[in-house]
């Protein structure tokens, strides 16, 4: 089946602590990957994508994730975060059946003082 | 911004009564979907559509049609909103054949009552 995984629901951090959160894929999920960050009461924005090339893609606010296809994961990373940071995050590939985006679950990242 | 507005924002209705959602975009976008946010399922696939008059089925679709007249907006309507459609639901846009995922709304907070 088709499916993107986020295997922590949520994950609290220390502000100025490193950040991982977590991503995998179903390997019949194209590998255009994405994430997306909702804070509170608001849409979903563009984090970053991978689409070809470069493992290693950076995106705004200074996150990062590296596409890993041997371990068909997209590991989101941030090495200090901030108090702004609070969030939820979604990783998300083609591959429903009408070949559109599908979501993973979200992880609510909460950065602690 | 992307320039896309769903309107309402916020909704209250009543089990049995027809509600409809409006999404207008500005860009032109061939494509729009509507998707439901619930909390611990992430965001799924309401309906879609590829063009004006052309409309199929996500993975969520019962309870719900969608109709698309003009390029800029798309309507998801609740022919009897039922309580379990109490939910969040956001439009997304994207351009034809991309790979470079979607822009959100800021969705519409329907409460069934």
């Amino acid at each position: 089946a088709q499916s993107v995984t986020q295997l922590d629901s949520q994950v609290p951090v220390f502000e100025e602590a490193p950040v991982e959160l977590r991503c995998n894929y179903s390997s019949s999920v194209s590998v255009y990957l994405f994430w997306y960050v909702q804070y509170p009461n608001q849409g979903l924005q563009l984090l970053l994508k991978y689409l070809s090339g470069s493992t290693l893609v950076k995106g705004i606010n200074g996150f990062e994730a590296e596409f890993n296809k041997s371990q068909t994961s997209f590991h989101l990373r941030k090495p200090s975060v901030h108090i702004s940071d609070t969030a939820e995050y979604f990783c998300a590939g083609y591959g429903g059946s009408q070949g559109n985006l599908i979501f993973g679950k979200g992880t609510k990242l909460s950065v602690k003082p | 911004d992307a320039g896309i507005t769903q309107s309402p924002r916020h909704k209250v209705t009543e089990t049995g009564t027809p509600v409809t959602l409006r999404c207008h975009q500005t860009e032109n976008h061939r494509y729009m979907y509507w998707y439901r946010q619930d909390p611990g399922h992430g965001l799924r696939l309401i309906h879609y559509s590829y063009g004006v008059k052309d409309t199929d089925k996500g993975e969520v679709s019962d309870g719900y049609s969608v109709s698309r007249s003009k390029t800029e907006d798309f309507l998801l309507t609740l022919e009897s909103a039922t309580s379990s459609q109490t939910s969040v639901y956001f439009c997304a846009i994207s351009r034809q054949g991309s790979n470079y995922g979607y822009t959100f709304g800021s969705g519409t907070r329907l409460t069934v009552v």
